[in-house]
């Protein structure tokens, strides 16, 4: 079956603007993560759904990040208020419940902020 | 605090050489280890995963690692490289405890492939 994707793959944004990002799951993949990769750094947690439930949010960076997951499928990262310091490449994984299963990365959304 | 460390950035290697990449962590008890390589432009794939038992995992693509208590470490080798494994690898940890899973990378290891 087809894999964890993202759009969009690039996306150029001026400061001060916003940007949404979305993740579609591979199906019936009951957890999903965000992550934020900077340029020469590995990825860093952002929030956490299990279906729509968004139960972890510590790595969001600011209140102009929001991550939403409706229908306990499609998700989408949404940032306020772009700042230059966004920019990054963001990672969206999903898996099956329980810590020892294995996370699917999709290939990221690089967004560059202007 | 809880860390992850990766202490070389970047390494070159002739094809047909072998490879291994350092990783360090620090947490309270045992975690979940994981490696992940990174092509460009592509999406984080798993290579390998120890949780308990033996120390010595297997993974994909000829690579292996070792789980080393002592030395907190979780290196990665591959006996003979191909130019296909040039990449970006992370070592990752995941607290065993976590439900659901986060993980916490290092910051990789960029890996080049000389004729």
């Amino acid at each position: 079956g087809a894999g964890v994707s993202q759009s969009p793959r690039y996306k150029v944004a001026k400061r001060g603007q916003d940007v949404a990002l979305r993740c579609d799951p591979i199906s019936g993949h009951v957890s999903l993560f965000w992550y934020q990769q900077a340029l020469g750094q590995g990825p860093e947690f952002l929030t956490y759904f299990q279906n729509e439930a968004q139960l972890d949010k510590s790595g969001l960076p600011s209140d102009r990040f929001f991550a939403e997951r409706p229908e306990g499928s499609v998700s989408t990262l949404k940032i306020q208020r772009t700042q230059q310091e966004d920019s990054a490449v963001y990672l969206c994984a999903s898996s099956r419940p329980g810590s020892r299963n294995e996370q699917f990365f999709g290939p990221g959304t690089r967004l560059t902020v202007l | 605090a809880q860390s992850v460390t990766q202490p070389d950035i970047h390494i070159t290697v002739s094809e047909g050489a072998s490879l291994e990449l350092r990783c360090n962590y620090s947490y309270g008890a045992t975690p979940y280890l994981f490696w992940y390589v990174q092509s460009p432009g592509q999406g984080l794939q798993l290579l390998l995963k120890y949780f308990s038992g033996d120390t010595l995992v297997q993974g994909i693509k000829g690579f292996e690692a070792e789980f080393k208590r002592s030395q907190s470490s979780f290196n990665l080798r591959k006996p003979s490289v191909h130019w296909s494994d040039a990449a970006e690898y992370f070592c990752a940890v995941r607290r065993g405890t976590d439900s659901w899973g986060k993980l916490q990378f290092g910051a990789g290891t960029q890996v080049v492939v000389t004729p």
